[in-house]
């Protein structure tokens, strides 16, 4: 059972829209701690796609998009390509467990 | 670019002490924390621990019994000891560097390529 809570897998057709949700509590993301978000490509190491709730490092393209509200967090993908296919992790800190927490992640499947 | 390869054993018995090592080049290990990160099938990303460039360590405290990340700045590496290794622990482990944000928590933008382990008898 992972800290942040995902919802397992989503799907969308090409040239939609795609939320991805991530939410957590009083302890992390209700503490007023930032999320990261991460994307896996099939056998690949997980790459940083958003930062520090909505910043995009350099080489992202801006189809993906971050924001945050009270105890939660998400990860908009427009225009979705069939190369977006893949798992999408948030992370931030949590103060209970005194270190940084994933979330179960999300498998995104392009129609 | 700052690049991050790191080998170590990959297939244990239960009670070994998993040891791998990741070495970080193109890049300085000032100013960044340097960690491990786990991945299994059954519990997704689990953060193992850190380090900085001072030694200064933080870990998980469901592994802080077991687990040791130490660094050597002259050999450019940083390395992860677990001991008393079980089924459970088996899993893809990465190395990651850690940007500081401050009060904000860090993200992990430099991964190694993973290693995967598996703990059998």
């Amino acid at each position: 059972q992972s800290v942040l809570t995902q919802p397992p897998s989503m799907s969308g057709a090409p040239g939609q829209r795609v939320t991805i949700s991530c939410t957590g509590s009083s302890s992390n993301i209700g503490a007023g701690y930032d999320v990261h978000w991460y994307q896996q490509l099939p056998g690949t190491a997980p790459k940083l796609l958003i930062y520090r709730n909505t910043n995009r490092p350099s080489g992202v393209p801006d189809r993906f998009s971050g924001s945050k509200s009270v105890t939660s967090a998400s990860l908009a993908i427009t225009g979705l390509q069939p190369e977006d296919e893949a798992d999408y992790y948030c992370q931030s800190y949590d103060g209970s467990q005194s270190g940084s927490v994933f979330g179960g992640g999300t498998k995104l499947t392009v129609l | 670019q700052v690049q991050l390869q790191q080998w170590g054993a990959g297939l244990l018995k239960p009670s070994e002490t998993l040891s791998l090592t990741c070495i970080v080049s193109g890049g300085s290990f000032s100013g960044y924390y340097w960690n491990w990160i786990r991945q299994s099938p059954g519990k997704g990303l689990e953060w193992i621990g850190e380090i900085n460039h001072s030694g200064s360590t933080n870990y998980n405290p469901s592994l802080k019994n077991r687990v040791t990340i130490s660094l050597d700045t002259t050999k450019n590496h940083f390395s992860l000891k677990l001991t008393s290794m079980n089924g459970a622990d088996a899993a893809v482990y990465y190395c990651a560097r850690g940007r500081d944000w401050g009060s904000s928590p860090r993200d992990f933008d430099n991964w190694g390529q993973g290693t995967l382990v598996s703990v059998s008898s």
